[in-house]
């Protein structure tokens, strides 16, 4: 069975890091690029950012690009979100979700909730 | 702001056909295919639609998507209540050389 489980959320003063975590098992893990979404609460789906296969390349929403650095472990099947400069417009569910295509996503985890505030 | 426009909310009863509307540019959805994702409440998203009209293994085809210029929709036929969700459109822009989604609509079966 497919699974993604998101890990790291948490509550994060203005301007501090955290780093999320996405643990995937029942598929190829290496053969697949991983995809970071989130939705602010009571808000729509926001794309944050791609890492391929093989850990590069790695692409990034405008609105993230400079502080979010995505990286995968292959031997571990897991990908990291390294979140640095927050506030509190990333505040939201971060989701990560299994690539078909770079808008077809057809596994997903549960969210861990990353709230920014002091 | 989403970059896709949809109503934010949605209602029908039972056995009723709905549509949710997806309104893009030139740079996302008329020059490119449109998805839909269902969210029902408390859960991570689902692929719904791809490429405008095509329904996952295990979709009924009580869903379907259709797409003209720069806007799409999503129906719904014979309604049902676990059809209550939020109903998320998307697709690539090439403008912003990225994914989109619009703001979601909230689908309420009275």
């Amino acid at each position: 069975e497919v699974q993604l489980v998101e890990s790291g959320g948490g509550l994060v003063q203005p301007g501090g890091s955290l780093r999320l975590s996405c643990s995937a098992s029942g598929f190829t893990f290496s053969n697949y690029h991983i995809h970071w979404v989130r939705q602010a609460p009571g808000k729509g789906l926001v794309w944050v950012s791609r890492v391929s296969s093989d850990e590069s390349p790695t692409t990034y929403a405008d609105s993230v690009k400079g502080r979010f650095t995505v990286s995968r472990d292959n031997a571990k099947n897991t990908v990291y979100l390294q979140m640095n400069s927050l506030s509190a417009e990333d505040t939201a569910v971060y989701y990560c979700a299994r690539d078909r295509d770079w808008v077809i996503y057809d596994y997903w985890g549960q969210g861990t909730l990353v709230t920014v505030s002091s | 702001q989403s970059v896709l426009t949809q109503p934010p909310s949605a209602s029908g009863t039972p056995g009723q056909r709905v549509t949710i509307s997806c309104s893009g540019s030139s740079s996302n959805i008329g020059n490119n295919y449109v998805y839909w994702y269902q969210q029902l409440p408390g859960t991570a998203p689902k692929l719904l639609i791809y490429r405008n009209n095509q329904r996952p293994s295990g979709v009924p085809d009580r869903f379907s998507g259709s797409k003209s210029g720069t806007s799409a929709s999503l129906a719904i036929s014979g309604l049902r209540s676990e059809d209550e969700a939020n109903y998320h459109c998307a697709a690539w822009d090439g403008s912003l050389i990225g994914p989109v989604f619009g703001g979601g609509t909230k689908l309420t079966v009275l």
